[in-house]
């Protein structure tokens, strides 16, 4: 049962435009969302976040877009660089529970070509 | 650099073994989170503690198990050790416990990658 689902394995983009990155979840209970990056051989870094109150957050190259009625989240990064090219994984919490349990999807790897 | 320190980054074991992963949070923060990541299941939520106390439970076999020290560092004991528990650990922290009216980021460690052989 996957609550969180990321349907494109990979995405290649080129550098300069924008790439976009989507998630999808099952669960309305889910009520705070997060991207984080992950290059090989590290810990996933935290990106962004966005609060189910909101439907937009962006942060420098970096906007996070929820859709409630559709549970579907996305990601754009523009422009992409280089360096962005990394696995990227979205993850849904749920408040109330006295605790906090990060759900992930399984990721797509962002490939930026020159 | 996330701040969260863990160790060792590498562990090689044999079937049937006990090892322990430690984990450092952030200064200041007072949870931590088990992570399991496998090639099959993604990134796995085990365990969370706050302030020594256990919880949240997730996926945690029960030859698992995990405490948080005074110090608020913690322990990840993984025993019996079997070829599917190979994966990558991390470990994540966050200031509060996340119950509240507050959702808290979690900010992960590099990892102890294990292998079981």
């Amino acid at each position: 049962d996957q609550q969180v689902k990321q349907n494109s394995p990979s995405l290649s983009v080129q550098e300069g435009r924008i790439s976009i990155l989507n998630c999808d979840y099952t669960n309305s209970m889910f009520d705070y969302f997060l991207w984080y990056k992950k290059y090989p051989a590290e810990g996933p870094t935290f990106l962004i976040s966005i609060s189910s109150i909101k439907d937009k957050n962006e942060d420098g190259r970096f906007t996070v877009f929820l859709n409630k009625s559709a549970k579907h989240l996305s990601l754009h990064i523009v422009p992409s660089q280089p360096g962005d090219s990394a696995v990227y994984f979205c993850a849904a919490s749920a408040l109330g529970q006295g605790a906090q349990k990060l759900v992930f999807g399984q990721g797509t790897r962002l490939t930026i070509n020159p | 650099d996330s701040g969260v320190t863990q160790t060792p980054k590498h562990l090689i074991t044999a079937t049937g073994q006990r090892v322990t992963l430690r984990c450092s949070p952030r200064s200041g923060d007072l949870s931590v989170y088990w992570y399991q990541q496998s090639l099959d299941q993604g990134l796995q939520f085990l365990i969370q503690y706050y302030n020594g106390e256990e919880r949240a439970k997730g996926n945690i076999l029960e030859r698992f198990s995990a405490q948080q020290f005074p110090d608020l560092h913690s322990e990840l004991n993984l025993s019996s050790l079997e070829l599917g528990d190979s994966a990558l650990y991390f470990c994540a922290s966050s200031f509060r416990s996340g119950g509240g009216a507050v959702q808290e980021t979690q900010y992960f460690g590099p990892g102890t990658r294990l292998l079981v052989l």
